[in-house]
């Protein structure tokens, strides 16, 4: 069965850091775009950014540019969000998916993310 | 960016009926739109890719149609298992993005 397992949240103090990891598993890992969604406490959801299968392409929203970096290793079927200068507005459960296709048919459980003021 | 304008944002619908959601994109976007369903607590749930294909698992219920900057999304008799927000996302270019979101709520 495919699955996907988000870790890494937490409690963050403003200006600080994190790295989420979503571990993949039941699928060829290195087949799939894969992409990081977030939604903040009682928002819509957010696309952050995503990855393509070799890594060589990479895009981000603009609100994450330049402070979040999405990176992948496809040895250990992980998929990773190093996310720096972490803000109160990047509270927010995250989410990561696999793409193929224009179809992104599996989510993972989601992650917490609270950066405190 | 692309915007995604959903209507309604809330509906309030009985078991049975049938329920239609509009996606509105501020550019055309091909076919590159997806719906998902929504529960509290849960992941995103996948129901339709490009436009109108069903993802597979999902009941013959749910439909999807549409074309460049219109799209819609239809539920055709309501079940109790169906009440949840429904997002729609364009995949067309970046950044891809959500619509705001329809709640689904029991009448």
């Amino acid at each position: 069965d495919v699955q996907l397992v988000e870790s890494g949240g937490g409690l963050v103090q403003s200006g600080g850091s994190l790295r989420l990891s979503c571990a993949a598993s039941g699928f060829t890992f290195k087949s799939y775009w894969m992409t990081w969604v977030r939604q903040a406490p009682g928002k819509g959801l957010e696309w952050v950014a995503n990855i393509k299968e070799d890594g060589s392409e990479k895009y981000y929203v603009d609100s994450v540019k330049g402070r979040f970096t999405i990176s992948r290793d496809n040895a250990k079927n992980s998929l990773y969000l190093q996310m720096n200068s972490l803000r109160a507005e990047d509270t927010a459960v995250y989410y990561c998916a696999r793409d193929r296709y224009y179809k992104p048919d599996y989510w993972g459980q989601g992650t917490l993310v609270t950066v405190s003021s | 960016d692309i915007q995604l304008t959903q209507s309604p944002s809330f509906l309030s619908a009985s078991v049975g009926d049938r329920v239609t959601i509009t996606c509105r994109a501020s550019q055309g976007i091909s076919s590159h739109l997806a719906w998902y369903q929504q529960k509290p607590g849960k992941a995103p749930k996948l129901l339709i890719y490009a436009a109108s294909t069903l993802q597979s698992g999902v009941p013959s219920r749910f439909s999807g149609s549409g074309s460049g900057t219109e799209f819609t999304l239809t539920i055709s008799s309501l079940q109790p298992e169906d009440f949840a927000t429904y997002y729609c996302q364009q995949l067309n270019s970046y950044p891809q993005t959500f619509g705001q979101g329809t709640k689904v709520e029991i009448k």
